[in-house]
C-alpha cells in the first residue's frame, strides 16, 4: 500500500508557541491532503482539505488562523498550530490521496501526531 | 452527518467471527473501512462502491446495501491482529465522514 509519514509522532510545547506538523506522501503524488483530529475514543474529524498550489479548505469551526495548512509540493503539506494552547491537545492525524488508474480514491493515512500543550 | 456504527465493542475469541455494522440516515455512495490500532495510523481496508461491492482481505469482507443505506464488515475465524478500532467512512466523494467506531478485542 501507499506509504504517508508523518512528522513528529509526538510533540510538547508550552502554551503560547507554534508547532509544525509534517505530512509527506512517500511513494505517490498527492494533489489532495487531508487533516483530521482525534480525541480519545473519538472519531476521526475533519479539520480541513489541503490542496496543493492552492488554499485550504477548512471545515466549519475550524479557525485557520489557528490551524495553518501549507501544501506546497506534491508530496508535503504542513499543519502549524499557531499558539498553541491546552485545548489545542490532541492526536492530529493526516491523510494523504491516491488516485487510482480505476478511478478509485483512497485515503492513506499517516501514523499521526501526539500534541501536548502544557 | 456521521454515520452510525455497531456495536460500540466487541469482544471474542481467536477462531470467532464477528460482524460490524455502519448505518447512514442519507444516501450512500461509497463506504470505506479502516482499522485503527492504538496510537497507529487507521489502515484502509476496503472501499464499497454503490451497485456493488469489494473484497479487501481474505477473511476480512464487507456488504453494501444502498437501499438500507447500510454496511456490513465481516471478520472471519478472527486473529489476534485483528484487534483495533474499525471505522466506518460514508460519503459521496473520496472524504468520508466517519463512524465513532466499534472496538475490536480478540483474546487468545
Amino acid at each position: 500500500g501507499a506509504v504517508v509519514s508523518q512528522h513528529p509522532s509526538r510533540v510538547i510545547c508550552k502554551s503560547g508557541t507554534s508547532v509544525k506538523i509534517e505530512c509527506r506522501s512517500l511513494d505517490f503524488q498527492a494533489t489532495t491532503m487531508f487533516w483530521y483530529r482525534q480525541f480519545p475514543k473519538q472519531s476521526l474529524m475533519l479539520m480541513a482539505t489541503s490542496n496543493e498550489g492552492s488554499k485550504a479548505t477548512y471545515e466549519q469551526g475550524v479557525e485557520k488562523d489557528k490551524f495553518l495548512i501549507n501544501h506546497a509540493s506534491l508530496t508535503l503539506s504542513t499543519l502549524t498550530v499557531t499558539s498553541a494552547h491546552p485545548e489545542d491537545s490532541s492526536f492530529y492525524i493526516c491523510s494523504a490521496l491516491l488516485r487510482g488508474k480505476d478511478g478509485l480514491s483512497i485515503q492513506y493515512f499517516g501514523a499521526g501526531t501526539r500534541l501536548s500543550v502544557l | 452527518q456521521q454515520p452510525v456504527q455497531s456495536p460500540q465493542a466487541v469482544i471474542l475469541r481467536e477462531g470467532e467471527d464477528a460482524v460490524i455494522n455502519c448505518s447512514s440516515s442519507k444516501a450512500l455512495y461509497s463506504v470505506h473501512w479502516y482499522r485503527q490500532k492504538h496510537g497507529e495510523a487507521p489502515v484502509f481496508l476496503m472501499i464499497l462502491l454503490k451497485g456493488g461491492e469489494q473484497k479487501g482481505h481474505e477473511k476480512i469482507s464487507a456488504s453494501f446495501n444502498e437501499k438500507k443505506q447500510q454496511s456490513s464488515l465481516y471478520l472471519t475465524a478472527s486473529q489476534l491482529s485483528y484487534s483495533g478500532t474499525y471505522f466506518c467512512g460514508a460519503g459521496g466523494s473520496y472524504i468520508p465522514t466517519f463512524g465513532r467506531g466499534t472496538s475490536l478485542i480478540v483474546h487468545p
